[in-house]
């Protein structure tokens, strides 16, 4: 059962354009949402997160929006800039007994800027 | 830069063997995870670390275990490897135990020949 879903394998853009990049879960236990950016060969790197007591958080070019009726988060980069081009994933976090601290993350979205 | 370290980066072994993989958290934080990302599948937790104690496990092996030392550095002991053992490991740390950001070392990339 694959609870946080990326159901866009891949995704391209062009330089100076909106990247949104979507994410669905389906666990209600979710409370904490994070992105992370992930290169080849290297480990993933953290870039946002939001909790579910808001519905938006903004950092510099990167803004996550969610949306806790729909069980869904999106990713938005504006503007997107060639050096964005990698693989993006979602991940959920719930304080829980099952889950506490571990992260439940989807499959990835493979982001590409073209200049 | 995350500020976690992971050795080795690369391991080549065989069938059968048994390896270990070390990680240092970030200064500062107490929590250390391990995930495994296969080739097919994508980052799954294996095990949490808080202070010393285990404090939470996903799918992970009985073949595979973990400890984290009282200098809070962590090993991954993986034995009686296996082919589909094979993929990339990682080591992430966070200062509390949840929700936190979890902040991820470069991976230690696992071949089992």
């Amino acid at each position: 059962d694959q609870q946080v879903k990326q159901n866009s394998p891949s995704l391209s853009v062009q330089e100076g354009r909106i990247s949104i990049l979507n994410c669905d879960y389906t666990n209600s236990m979710f409370d904490y949402f994070l992105w992370y950016k992930k290169y080849p060969a290297e480990g993933p790197t953290f870039l946002i997160s939001i909790s579910s007591i808001k519905d938006k958080n903004e950092d510099g070019r990167f803004t996550v929006f969610l949306n806790k009726s729909a069980k869904h988060l999106s990713l938005h980069i504006v503007p997107s800039q060639p050096g964005d081009s990698a693989v993006y994933f979602c991940a959920a976090s719930g304080i829980s007994s099952s889950n506490t601290g571990k992260l439940i993350f989807g499959q990835g979205t493979t982001l590409q800027v073209k200049p | 830069d995350s500020g976690v370290t992971q050795t080795p980066k690369h391991l080549i072994t065989a069938t059968g063997q048994r390896v270990t993989l070390r990680c240092s958290p970030r200064s500062g934080d107490l929590s250390v995870y391990w995930y495994q990302q296969s080739l097919d599948q994508g980052l799954q937790f294996l095990i949490q670390y808080y202070n010393g104690e285990e404090r939470a496990k996903g799918n992970i092996l009985e073949r595979f275990s973990a400890q984290q030392f009282p200098d809070l550095h962590s090993e991954l002991n993986l034995s009686s490897l296996e082919l589909g053992d094979s993929a990339l490991y990682f080591c992430a740390s966070s200062v509390a135990i949840a929700p936190d950001t979890q902040y991820f070392g470069p991976g230690t990339r696992l071949t089992v020949l």
